[in-house]
């Protein structure tokens, strides 16, 4: 257990639909990211947030949105799915500038049908 | 722009051999460097790390990693591969003074070491 927590480990849904993700970051950490990881692209950066403010954004779609609560846990929405969206999705914490390493969670797959 | 490259999709190598992962990178000013390990339908895993100081780094699982500022280039490297060690590895820059802190990752080596 990496102290990163993702919520759901896989989902299956339609096109069109509209679904969202949830990390919990370890202990501790102010920032979180994410990344989407597919075949064809590899890893991409999507967005950041530290201590709950928008830091850093990314490769993200505008059907894409995300935020980060109170409490540190984040979100990541994805509407109006389209079949290319099939990815897994990882979320990673760390303090405040990643100075010291990154811990990702297990990941989210996301299966567009 | 800032980039991370790793120039084989694929690396073979004998159980007992030793092996090496290439890496290089683009960015402005001396950025942190790191390595990831994913196993098949796992998150990425810690690997190693540089920030400054000494070249060669030392990290989990018998690998290393050394820092070539010259060269731009931060190969991961281990003695004596074992069968285990087959995964995909990520190499990733942070530039250090990009705007957050996120991780740039090179495309991935997929590792086999066979028996």
């Amino acid at each position: 257990d990496s102290g990163v927590t993702q919520t759901p480990k896989h989902l299956i849904t339609a096109t069109g639909q509209r679904v969202t993700l949830r990390c919990s970051p370890r202990s501790g950490d102010l920032s979180v990211y994410w990344y989407q990881q597919s075949l064809d692209q590899g890893l991409q950066f999507l967005i950041q947030y530290y201590n709950g403010e928008e830091r850093a954004k990314g490769n993200i779609l505008e059907r894409f949105s995300a935020q980060q609560f109170p409490d540190l846990h984040s979100e990541l929405n994805l509407s109006s799915l389209e079949l290319g969206d099939s990815a897994l999705y990882f979320c990673a914490s760390s303090e405040q500038g990643g100075l010291y390493g990154y811990t990702f969670g297990s990941g989210t797959r996301l299966t567009v049908v | 722009a800032q980039s991370v490259a790793q120039p084989e999709d694929q690396v073979n190598v004998a159980e007992g051999n030793p092996l090496t992962v290439k890496c290089t990178y683009s960015v402005s000013g001396n950025p942190y460097l790191f390595w990831y390990v994913q196993y098949p339908n796992r998150g990425l895993q810690f690997l190693l790390k540089y920030i400054t100081g000494d070249n060669l780094v030392k990290g989990s699982y018998g690998f290393e990693a050394e820092f070539n500022k010259s060269q731009t280039s931060f190969h991961l490297k281990k003695p004596s591969a074992l069968v285990s060690d087959s995964a995909l590895y990520f190499c990733a820059v942070r530039p250090l003074y990009n705007q957050g802190g996120k991780l740039i990752f090179g495309q991935g080596t997929e590792l086999s070491v066979k028996p």
